[in-house]
């Protein structure tokens, strides 16, 4: 069955980097895109960014441009590199599948989910 | 990219139905026939309950059903089961391969 397992989340300084991580497991990684999502404590679900199948084909919500990069690799494994950390970014962050294979705008939608690593930016 | 608009909370007695609205514009919700719907409890990650607006994956009981009119999609739970208390999010692609959430609705069964 399909397995997503996030890691990377820990305390960081205001202005400092992370890298986050999604270990896929139990289907074909290289046909899905996938997502990553937001969730500050006590709020709800926010969108962050999202890689095509093949890794070319990157977007993001605007407050996290110019700071974040989502990537994946042949291993099965995909990434988030976020710099400039602000008090804002603070959430559990989740990593998702999108529900179909390759990239048509249909098949995008998030349908399996980790269970997120918690990334807290704080003086 | 604003959040689209559910209400806070809806409740319900065992048996009932519910339906939780999820508020967008021509942009997201109106635009597209992408609206997906998710149920998260208390401290789990989100479950996968309704895609392309009516549609159920396996796995999800038909209590569960999704609709669409103009800028506003629905989810309505028939015969409210005390393990349907959670909370409930919308979720509509919203163009150049972005998506947009619902602020969330926390179900209540009485």
């Amino acid at each position: 069955q399909v397995h997503l397992v996030e890691s990377g989340g820990g305390v960081v300084q205001p202005g400092k980097s992370l890298r986050l991580s999604c270990a896929a497991s139990g289907f074909n990684f290289n046909n899905y895109g996938m997502h990553w999502v937001r969730q500050a404590p006590g709020k709800g679900l926010e969108w962050v960014a999202i890689v095509s199948y093949e890794g070319s084909k990157t977007y993001y919500t605007n407050s996290v441009k110019g700071r974040f990069t989502i990537s994946r690799d042949s291993e099965n494994t995909v990434y988030l590199e976020m710099n400039n950390l602000r008090p804002d970014d603070t959430a559990l962050y989740y990593c998702a599948r999108a529900r179909g294979i390759f990239w048509f705008e249909k098949l995008l939608s998030p349908d399996f989910w980790g269970q997120g690593t918690l990334v807290t930016v704080s003086p | 990219q604003s959040a689209l608009t559910q209400p806070p909370s809806v409740s319900g007695s065992p048996g009932q139905s519910v339906t939780i609205s999820c508020t967008g514009t021509s942009g997201d919700v109106g635009g597209y026939n992408y609206v997906s719907w998710y149920q998260q409890r208390p401290g789990k990650a989100p479950k996968f309950m309704i895609y392309d607006v009516n549609e159920r994956p396996s796995g999800v009981p038909d209590r569960f059903s999704g609709s669409k009119s103009g800028n506003t999609a629905s989810l309505t739970i028939s015969g409210l089961q005390s393990e349907d208390e959670a909370d409930y999010y919308c979720c509509s692609y919203a163009g150049t391969y972005s998506f947009v959430f619902g602020t969330g609705t926390t179900v209540t069964v009485l």
